[in-house]
């Protein structure tokens, strides 16, 4: 059972939005940032988000953070095959002094 | 470029000990903390421990607090994570992990390429 919750799959056409969300509590996304990780199949995550809304250089600007209180969302739109891959959140929680990770979000591009 | 080259991983029996190595390079090693994070087979991300920058602080989950010890080596730029009274449950894939401050609990900007460790008779 994970501390942050995620929904565990998502599917979306080519071409169309989609949402992830991610939830969590006071001690953890209530009060600290939150960052994204994409997870390709077979490959090691690569940070998608940081700092709940910012993006690393080379992230387009199809991929978008947002958070408010003890929940945050990733946004993809404009979904390519691509983009398959699963899709964690993460934060400290101040309570367990550890990083905590959402379960994951597998994302499918029917 | 930041690299981080994971290696140690291999197949050991219950209650057996594993050190697994983070070799860094591309970057000032000692100005950042950082982590393990595994992933069971088929499973999600779960973080393991972490060191600050100095290694003056080391965290653990409760899954593996007391039969795991983090360390680095700040001369050697090597991160490192020994394992002993393993069980199947610790079957995974290891990933080291660089913080993006000194401190840990910041995000990671950059990941090893994982190495597996198998608990098994």
């Amino acid at each position: 059972q994970s501390v942050l919750t995620q929904p565990p799959s998502v599917s979306a056409a080519p071409g169309q939005k989609v949402t992830i969300s991610c939830s969590g509590s006071s001690s953890n996304i209530g009060n600290n940032y939150v960052s994204w990780y994409q997870q390709l199949p077979g490959t090691a995550p690569k940070l998608l988000i940081y700092d709940n809304d910012e993006r690393p250089s080379g992230i387009p600007d199809r991929f978008s953070g947002s958070k408010s209180g003890t929940s945050a969302t990733l946004g993809i739109t404009g979904l390519q095959t691509g983009d398959e891959a699963d899709y964690y959140c993460g934060t400290w929680d101040y309570s367990l002094s550890a990083v905590v990770f959402g379960g994951g979000t597998k994302l499918t591009v029917l | 470029e930041v690299q981080l080259l994971d290696s140690g991983g291999g197949l050991v029996q219950p209650g057996g000990s594993l050190r697994l190595s983070c070799a860094a390079s591309g970057f000032t090693f000692s100005l950042y903390a950082m982590s393990w994070v595994r992933q069971a087979p088929g499973k999600g991300l779960q973080w393991v421990s972490g060191i600050s920058a100095t290694g003056g602080s080391t965290y653990y989950a409760d899954s593996v607090k007391g039969r795991f010890t983090i360390s680095r080596d700040n001369s050697k730029n090597t991160l490192y994570l020994q394992m002993s009274s393993l069980r199947a449950e610790d079957t995974a894939v290891y990933f080291c992990a660089k913080d993006h401050s000194t401190r840990l609990g910041d995000y990671f900007d950059s990941w090893g390429q994982g190495t597996l460790v198998t608990v098994s008779s």
